[in-house]
């Protein structure tokens, strides 16, 4: 039982690339996310998910896709990356009131 | 709308004296509260949870909150700092109703020296 994992653990990119996190969990839960993690600003919710086949914007969506064509997994693009998306990027899954995160994608946009 | 304040960014203590965080919530419906712990470079770990059981809610490693709806406060509390507590400390709402969406507040960095 792995939990939430994510893939990359760390990225650089250039500005203007594009890149796609994956998350994956293997707890069966229904509902996904995605978050951002800035200095002094908390966990801003970016896209989550209520089940398979569906997806909804979160608090910071602009500039990110996501989709979510396997249960297990949620996978985050970012089509053309620019510096104010460096961040630390983590997954999470829930089922109830029992949300678990994964290690998080430290993305540094040159 | 739900919203948290944590009313510190930064604590500092001394090994082996109480530990107090601060976090006031608004929330228009009958919420859940959990503070989170995140040590340095790693995610984040649930350190308790409140959805409306007992309002004075035990976690890990010694930690307690106590829910006050008088006071829309949700403080977190140990009796006694260990030096492995030194920590970025977030405290969380969330409503009971329909998808749990939730709201992180800004956190505070537990500084515990020897």
């Amino acid at each position: 039982n792995a939990g939430v994992t994510q893939t990359p653990k760390f990225r650089v990119l250039k500005t203007g690339q594009s890149m796609t996190l994956l998350c994956a969990q293997d707890m069966n839960h229904e509902y996904m996310y995605w978050y951002r993690q800035d200095p002094g600003m908390g966990l801003r919710l970016i896209h989550y998910s209520v089940g398979e086949g569906t997806t909804a914007k979160g608090e910071v969506p602009d500039g990110y896709n996501v989709s979510r064509l396997k249960k297990q997994n949620f996978l985050l693009g970012l089509e053309s990356a620019a510096p104010s998306q460096t961040s630390v990027y983590f997954c999470a899954s829930s089922f109830g009131t029992s949300e678990s995160f994964g290690p998080g994608t430290r993305l540094t946009v040159l | 709308a739900q919203s948290v304040t944590q009313l510190d960014s930064h604590v500092s203590v001394s090994e082996g004296t109480p530990v107090l965080l601060r976090c006031n919530y608004s929330s228009s419906y009958s919420p859940s509260l959990f503070w989170y712990v995140q040590h340095p470079n790693k995610g984040l770990q649930l350190l308790l949870k409140y959805t409306s059981a007992a309002t004075l809610v035990k976690g890990i490693n010694g930690f307690e909150a106590e829910f006050k709806k008088s006071e829309t406060s949700f403080h977190l509390t140990k009796p006694s700092a260990h030096m492995s507590d030194a920590a970025e400390y977030f405290c969380v709402v969330s409503d009971l109703t329909g998808f749990q969406k939730l709201v992180f507040g800004t956190g505070t960095r537990l500084l515990v020296s020897p």
